[in-house]
């Protein structure tokens, strides 16, 4: 079974507001989540790593003002883009590490596809 | 940082021709290499990952091997089927932070 669940999985909203996409480990304990993004066509990037009890650490360009992470507990990471423009119009995915587990398995998401109208 | 190269970007082969991804990395601390086949609007799915005090694996039709010296490590897949068409990615990750780097990606084409 899913062991990574994202909600919304889809989400079309004007540009300028802002939308909250949620991640939720289910079947273990996750200190720690990572926020990918995927543009058509292309590889996926590290957008941040989301710390449970501190802050969230983003990699160099991502505009931590604008994406908003939260680690509200041990099993769920919220990630919100604050005043969408097209451009931020992408394939969202969170994953977990599985060290856990034991495993170095990443256990992905099924990503949400954001589109900024 | 880490900095992942993936070759080629696009692969096409016949039906039962095997195919090859190769993929180098920069940092020497990395020590967990996966790789993902990804299907258009899916998450991608982890096929075969291997350690660094490993050269290679197998796993059926699929195999991976690794190159610490040089830092390159291929993804070998065979009597290759139509639905193996998707995209792979190769990926690297240190013991430093178990985020993943990918490479760009090839987009695999298995004609019948």
């Amino acid at each position: 079974g899913a062991v990574v669940s994202q909600h919304p999985s889809w989400v079309i909203c004007k540009s300028g507001t802002s939308v909250k996409i949620e991640c939720r480990s289910l079947d273990f304990q996750a200190t720690t989540m990572f926020w990918y993004r995927q543009f058509p066509k292309q590889s996926l990037m590290l957008m941040a790593t989301s710390n449970e009890g501190s802050k969230a650490t983003y990699e160099q360009g991502v505009e931590k003002d604008k994406f908003l992470i939260n680690h509200a507990s041990l099993t769920l990471s919220t990630l919100t883009v604050t005043s969408a423009h097209p451009e931020d119009s992408s394939f969202y995915i969170c994953s977990v590490p599985g060290r856990a587990r034991g495993t170095d398995t990443q256990y992905f998401g099924p990503g949400t596809r954001l589109t900024v109208l | 940082g880490e900095n992942v190269e993936q070759h080629p970007s696009t692969l096409s082969v016949q039906e039962g021709d095997s195919a090859v991804i190769k993929c180098t990395y920069s940092d020497s601390a990395s020590n967990y290499f996966p790789w993902y086949k990804q299907e258009l609007g899916k998450r991608p799915q982890l096929i075969i990952d291997i350690r660094s005090n490993v050269g290679e694996k197998k796993d059926q039709r699929i195999a991976v091997t690794l190159n610490k010296t040089a830092k390159h490590f291929s993804l070998h897949i065979t009597e290759t089927q139509p639905e193996d068409s998707a995209v792979y990615f190769c990926a690297a990750s240190s013991n430093s932070g178990y985020a993943l780097n990918f490479g760009k990606g090839t987009s695999l084409l298995v004609t019948p």
